[in-house]
């Protein structure tokens, strides 16, 4: 079993509508939590940071963390075709620690 | 313009030969990694360094040689040895240590290696 899983996706929804995307993971000693993009043929880049549990909002994005249920969530609003792309969570035990990856969703917006 | 190179692009290599991947940044960051990403199973750590003339082991590191005699430099060498090269190869940098949280990592454009 992995550490941390993904949904592989695709994931397609029409343009306005509201993305949703999850990881589970089986380490509790995680804290550090991170979503990247990916867009095809490209490196990612860090979209959403979070630490511990809550939520954090950033523009059109907001990133939600249960470390209870050891599950952390992004959701796009107001999507856009520029935002088709995979999507990878990330996490950490601590700032020095290495990041352990989510197999990624791939996320395809339709105008 | 900051950022982090990797080159070639795409590369091939032929059985039973050693190829050289490159990895360059301008950041001045201290830290530097080396990725394998395979369809389906995210990014795997192969190699990375925290300071020049120092690397350490990753989780995949078999088949795999890295050096790093400059500040601004990380190539991988993908070996012989390493029986199922073909995958998607992401050079990262951060500021230092083994970034998560509030220390980003940035990753170059990736290098797709291909065996003929």
């Amino acid at each position: 079993q992995k550490e941390v899983e993904q949904d592989p996706g695709p994931l397609s929804v029409p343009e306005g509508a509201i993305v949703s995307l999850n990881c589970t993971y089986s380490n509790s000693a995680f804290q550090y939590f991170m979503w990247y993009r990916q867009y095809s043929r490209k490196g990612p880049e860090l979209l959403m940071y979070t630490y511990s549990s809550g939520n954090k909002e950033d523009g059109r994005f907001t990133a939600q963390v249960d470390k209870s249920s050891k599950y952390i969530s992004l959701f796009i609003r107001d999507s856009q075709p520029s935002d088709s792309a995979t999507y990878l969570c990330a996490m950490s035990v601590s700032a020095g620690n290495k990041l352990t990856f989510g197999g990624g969703t791939r996320v395809l917006v339709k105008p | 313009d900051g950022g982090i190179t990797q080159s070639p692009k795409y590369l091939f290599r032929k059985e039973g030969q050693n190829v050289t991947l490159s990895c360059e940044q301008n950041l001045n960051h201290d830290a530097m990694y080396w990725y394998r990403q395979d369809p389906g199973q995210g990014l795997r750590l192969i190699y990375y360094s925290q300071i020049v003339n120092d690397f350490q082991k990753g989780d995949i590191a078999e088949g795999y040689s890295v050096s790093r005699e400059k500040k601004e430099s990380f190539p991988l060498t993908v070996t012989s040895a390493q029986k199922n090269p073909t995958a998607f190869y992401l050079c990262a940098s951060s500021i230092q240590g083994l970034a998560g949280g509030r220390e980003t990592q940035y990753f170059g454009p990736g290098t797709r290696l291909l065996v003929l």
